[in-house]
């Protein structure tokens, strides 16, 4: 299975941009890249997926390498409420699971 | 919809033991799958199933069964519980794997002693 690799915490101010990094070199063609947050005591939550092209939605932009070894996960204004751990993982249709490494911690200061 | 439910919210067994962790999903889901997480760390996969009939395992099965009678219900069953299991457990489903988001449970605490 494809694994990821990102770094094991991050620190933003508040109301500051944030780039959440994620490398996957092992991705196949068919692994859509998924990102998930878990605030302190709660199952995770989505935030954004996908496959080749950039998306944004409400929560943030997910930003593609064009070669999909990598990816970032732009959150343009941070808010305390952002304070979380970070998860990117590769989600395949033909696989049947998706494996979460230990994620980003990511810490915003006011 | 209530989304994924999880029961029980928090148990404590004695090693030994065993005991069915609930997970039931009102969104016609029909990927579901088990994860434990362990004090600091990411999620580990269980066990998964792609639909009712269907489960394979995970990263970690060893130690745990479950079974797929329906869509909407995808119970794990710890049978001989071990201190190495106390762990937060957390149900998930979606439409379908790889295109799809994923929805979580709220968890359920479980301390084996």
């Amino acid at each position: 299975d494809a694994k990821t690799t990102q770094p094991n915490s991050m620190e933003s101010n508040e109301e500051e941009p944030v780039h959440l990094p994620c490398n996957h070199s092992t991705i196949s063609g068919t692994d859509y890249i998924h990102w998930y947050r878990q605030l302190p005591s709660q199952g995770p939550e989505y935030v954004i997926h996908g496959l080749t092209s950039n998306v944004n939605n409400r929560m943030a932009s997910l930003a593609i390498a064009e070669d999909r070894k990598s990816s970032t996960l732009i959150l343009h204004r941070a808010t305390l409420r952002d304070a979380a751990v970070y998860y990117c993982i590769l989600s395949n249709t033909n696989a049947g699971k998706s494996t979460f490494g230990d994620g980003t911690t990511l810490t915003v200061k006011p | 919809n209530a989304g994924v439910t999880q029961t029980p919210k928090f148990q404590v067994l004695k090693t030994g033991q065993s005991m069915t962790l609930q997970c039931a999903q009102d969104m016609n889901h029909e990927y579901m799958s088990w994860y434990r997480q362990d004090p600091g760390m990411g999620l580990r996969l269980i066990h998964y199933s792609v639909g009712a009939g269907i489960t394979d395992q995970g990263e970690v099965p060893n130690g745990y069964n479950v079974s797929r009678s329906t869509t909407e219900d995808f119970p794990l069953r710890l049978l001989s519980a071990a201190p190495s299991q106390t762990s937060v457990y957390f149900c998930a489903s979606s439409y379908r794997e790889g295109d799809t988001k994923q929805y979580f449970g709220p968890g359920t605490r479980l301390t084996v002693t």
